[in-house]
């Protein structure tokens, strides 16, 4: 059962556009998202999070929505630059103790110059 | 501040042998994990510890034991190796906050071949 779910394997922008990378859950114990940049040959690096408290939060270029009545997040990037260009994770964490942090499948964005 | 650090960064093994995945941490992290990279899988956790001396199982934990004999270090072992974990091994620790509101800091990985 994929708790996170990352529907698009992929996602292709022109720089300068926004880039839209969507996540949904299941898990409605979930109270904590995040998103990692995944660069080939490297380990995931964070990139932003944002508590279930909250639905928007923002950090210059990048902006995650969550809207937890649909079990849906999402990262926007404004503008898309070409070093962008990565594989993106969404990934969330329950409450309490419970430290584990289950990831989805993972968008491999492309930003073209 | 090197964070995390995993050795090897490339490993080929045939089936059945064993070997031990390093990982070290110089963050004074209290958790620390190990997740598999697979093509289309994503991310999955194979262990976990919150501390020294504890350790407990992910998702997908068969094949594979872990230690926690002190902060820093998280050793992943692979008692005899199959195919079937040929992957890419990443260690990640965390500061363990009231909130719950750290990210994971991930390792550089280790490429494993079973042959």
């Amino acid at each position: 059962d994929q708790q996170v779910k990352q529907n698009s394997p992929s996602l292709s922008v022109q720089e300068g556009r926004i880039s839209i990378l969507n996540c949904d859950y299941t898990n409605s114990m979930f109270d904590y998202f995040l998103w990692y940049k995944k660069y080939p040959a490297e380990g995931p690096t964070f990139l932003i999070s944002i508590s279930s408290i909250k639905d928007k939060n923002e950090d210059g270029r990048f902006t995650v929505f969550l809207n937890k009545s649909a079990k849906h997040l999402s990262l926007h990037i404004v503008p898309s630059q070409p070093g962008d260009s990565a594989v993106y994770f969404c990934a969330a964490r329950s409450g309490g103790s419970n430290y584990k942090l289950t990831f989805g499948k993972g968008t491999l964005l492309t930003v073209n110059p | 501040n090197a964070g995390v650090t995993q050795t090897p960064k490339f490993q080929v093994l045939k089936t059945g042998q064993s070997m031990t995945l390093q990982c070290a941490q110089d963050m004074n992290h209290e958790y620390m994990s190990w997740y598999r990279q697979d093509p289309g899988m994503g991310l999955r956790l194979i262990h976990y510890s919150v501390g020294a001396g504890i350790t407990d199982q992910g998702e997908v934990p068969n094949g594979y034991n872990v230690s926690r004999s002190t902060t820093e270090d998280f050793p992943l072992r692979l008692l005899s190796a199959a195919p079937s974990q040929t992957s890419v091994y990443f260690c990640a620790s965390m500061a363990i906050s009231g909130s719950g509101g750290s990210p994971l800091h991930f390792g550089n990985g280790t490429r494993l071949t079973v042959t």
